[in-house]
């Protein structure tokens, strides 16, 4: 059974700073994988989509990686900013003899950037 | 503007009570979702639907119904054999092809009196 964890499940860093979020997951037979971000009591908004045949993908400050045989995605977040506070949720698309486009979420990392 | 609506914004139940959450998308998706997020958890898939006039359970479709009369919407009931329904409920959508985004609309939080 595929399984997404995600650590820091909080991280508070001071603005300017660079920083990584990991994501691990349990089996890499998947499709894709997703960076997502949500503000406090709002939707997810797709930041990233990174497709099983590719290393990275790159907007604007972020840059996420994956590395699909080890099951782990990174995602840099450059030069932080307060406006960057947010839970970033990642997730993936799982291969199987059933395409429900279903995806599985990690618990998310809760980020602060102190001005 | 293209996207995902869902109403209403916040919903309260009563116990026993049926309630209906709307979801409607303008972006032409075949493919429509419902999940549940709790706090400090990730989302958990309720329903799915690829096309018109059919859905599937997902991995937590107790105490749940759908309908997906109209490609544009897919309503999610809550009904009373849901035992634990106070949740933030998101829904999504995609073309439905293996590499593409999920979008999502803005949430309705559910809460039970």
């Amino acid at each position: 059974k595929q399984e997404v964890t995600q650590i820091p499940a909080a991280l508070s860093v001071p603005e300017g700073e660079n920083l990584v979020l990991n994501c691990s997951f349990t089996d890499s037979a998947i499709y894709n994988l997703q960076w997502f971000r949500q503000d406090p009591g709002k939707g997810l908004t797709s930041l990233l989509l990174i497709q099983s045949s590719q290393r990275e993908q790159t907007s604007g400050r972020l840059n996420a990686s994956l590395d699909k045989s080890s099951g782990r995605s990174t995602l840099y977040i450059a030069a932080s900013q307060p406006g960057d506070s947010a839970t970033y949720l990642c997730a993936v698309r799982p291969q199987g003899s059933s395409n429900t486009g279903k995806l599985i979420f990690g618990q998310g990392t809760t980020l602060q950037v102190k001005p | 503007d293209g996207g995902i609506t869902q109403s209403p914004k916040y919903l309260f139940r009563k116990e026993g009570q049926n309630v209906t959450l709307s979801c409607e998308q303008n972006l032409n998706h075949d493919a429509m979702y419902w999940y549940r997020q709790d706090p400090g958890q990730g989302l958990r898939l309720i329903y799915y639907s690829q096309i018109v006039n059919d859905f599937q359970k997902g991995d937590i479709a107790e105490g749940y119904s759908v309908s997906r009369e109209k490609k544009e919407s897919f309503p999610l009931t809550v009904t009373s054999a849901q035992k634990n329904p106070t949740a933030f409920y998101l829904c999504a959508s995609n073309l439905g092809a293996r590499g593409d985004t999920q979008y999502f609309g803005p949430g309705t939080r559910l809460t039970v009196l």
